[in-house]
């Protein structure tokens, strides 16, 4: 498996609550991303970030943030988390030697309950 | 209209049969296509790459790739109850600046029956 960690891997909550998931790599890859994953909607990305501080919105960024202080670490808030922001969330890393090919390699899922 | 469509299946094939995966995507600027597999309740999981028009073999799987038609295919032989799972097309579209993202399809799910 990649170097990919992500912390925690369950977590319940209630609404209102900010919350922060943290994702650790061990690769010096150069990307990262979260994505959530909800039934019927299939992999959805809400940020990612190509270097330290450098940021941007994916498709369903609205309620959440991030921040990349280091190259291993990235972390995704929900400010005040809401049902709907009930998911399962996914980290993934990429990088290329080539500039031909930037396969993404995932960690292992956050499963959140917003209740 | 989605960067990446996949036919939703459910896929049911028995073991040893061919299983053939399809996607079709939208923008003539993708550079490179990703298969993935996921397991239920797992992270997906990197199967094959390409992005080169033709096919890539890598063990029992090979990887179909026709910019021209804009699709890119999944093929399984000799398929196991191993392989049930779903099956997730992505594509690398250059914009902007950046090189690094990847649009996902919805995904096929896949049976093999023994």
């Amino acid at each position: 498996d990649a170097g990919i960690t992500q912390s925690p891997r369950h977590k319940v909550t209630e609404t209102g609550t900010p919350v922060t998931l943290r994702c650790h790599q061990t690769e010096n890859h150069r990307y990262m991303y979260w994505y959530r994953q909800d039934p019927g909607h299939g992999l959805r990305l809400i940020h990612y970030s190509y270097g330290v501080k450098d940021t941007d919105k994916g498709e369903v960024s609205d309620g959440y943030s991030v921040s990349r202080s280091k190259t291993e670490d990235f972390l995704l808030t929900l400010e005040s988390a809401t049902s709907s922001q009930t998911s399962v969330y996914f980290c993934a890393i990429s990088d290329s030697t080539s500039g031909l090919t930037y396969e993404q390699y995932f960690g292992p899922g956050t499963r959140l309950t917003v209740t | 209209q989605k960067e990446v469509e996949q036919n939703s299946g459910p896929l049911s094939v028995p073991e040893g049969a061919i299983a053939s995966l399809n996607c079709t995507y939208s923008d003539r600027g993708s550079q490179s296509f990703f298969w993935y597999r996921q397991y239920s309740g797992k992270s997906p999981e990197l199967i094959m790459f390409i992005y080169s028009n033709g096919d890539k073999e890598d063990g029992r799987f090979t990887a179909q790739l026709n910019k021209a038609s804009q699709y890119v295919s999944l093929l399984i032989r000799d398929s196991q109850p191993s392989d049930s799972a779903t099956y997730l097309c992505a594509v690398n579209i250059r914009r902007g600046s950046t090189l690094g993202r990847l649009y996902f399809g919805r995904g096929t799910q896949l049976t093999v029956w023994p």
